[in-house]
């Protein structure tokens, strides 16, 4: 059972442009959101994170807009970079310290 | 580098064997996580331990056991290992319990390779 379910598997965007990424989840206990960043041979690093009572942050071309009553949350990648080029996961965290990730979205950011 | 060191890379083994993986935290790190990649079910939450403690488990196998030392270091064991338990087991450390919006840090990985 897929605590956290997220599309697309893979997306690509022109260099420039906007990448969407979005997570749905059930579970309403859950109480706090990050989304990772890995490249290839890497570890997963926290890219930005919201809690349930604020419905949109911003850090640089980052941001998270979160929908509680549709129990769906999306990461923004603004001005997309060919860095930007990695796989993203979203995340949920439940009673404090066990996370439930997404199932992750290959970025492709052509030049 | 997030500071977390994962020991071996890599490790090749066959069915029926034993292997342990080892993490050390960042510095100050209290709380050690431990996930397993696999390309079919994603990245799945197995177990954590906060200053030597278990305190949170998640889908991990009986098979599979860790511990954390008094020098906060942590180790996970696999036994019995089987062709499904191939995967990257990631290693991740935080400040404290999570409570609040506690960072955690992922270590590079161990990519195991059971043949």
């Amino acid at each position: 059972q897929q605590q956290v379910k997220q599309s697309p598997q893979s997306l690509i965007v022109q260099k420039g442009g906007i990448s969407i990424i979005n997570c749905a989840y059930e579970n309403t206990a859950f109480d706090y959101f990050p989304w990772y960043q890995q490249f290839p041979g890497k570890g997963p690093a926290l890219l930005i994170a919201i809690r349930p009572d604020v419905s949109e942050k911003k850090e640089g071309r980052f941001t998270i807009s979160f929908n509680k009553s549709a129990k769906q949350f999306s990461l923004h990648i603004m001005d997309s970079q060919p860095g930007d080029s990695a796989t993203y996961f979203c995340a949920a965290r439940y009673n404090f310290n066990k996370f439930y990730f997404g199932s992750g979205t290959k970025l492709n950011v052509k030049p | 580098d997030s500071g977390v060191t994962q020991t071996p890379k890599h490790l090749i083994t066959a069915t029926g064997q034993r292997v342990t993986l080892r993490c050390s935290p960042r510095s100050g790190d209290l709380s050690v996580y431990w996930y397993q990649q696999s390309l079919d079910q994603g990245l799945q939450f197995l177990i954590q331990y906060y200053n030597g403690e278990e305190r949170a488990k998640g889908n991990i196998l009986e098979r599979f056991s860790a511990q954390q030392f008094p020098d906060l270091h942590s180790e996970l064991n696999l036994s019995s290992l089987e062709l499904g338990d191939s995967a990257l087991y990631f290693c991740a450390s935080s400040l404290g319990l999570s409570g609040g919006t506690d960072t955690q840090y992922f270590g590079p990985g161990t990519r195991l390779t059971v043949l």
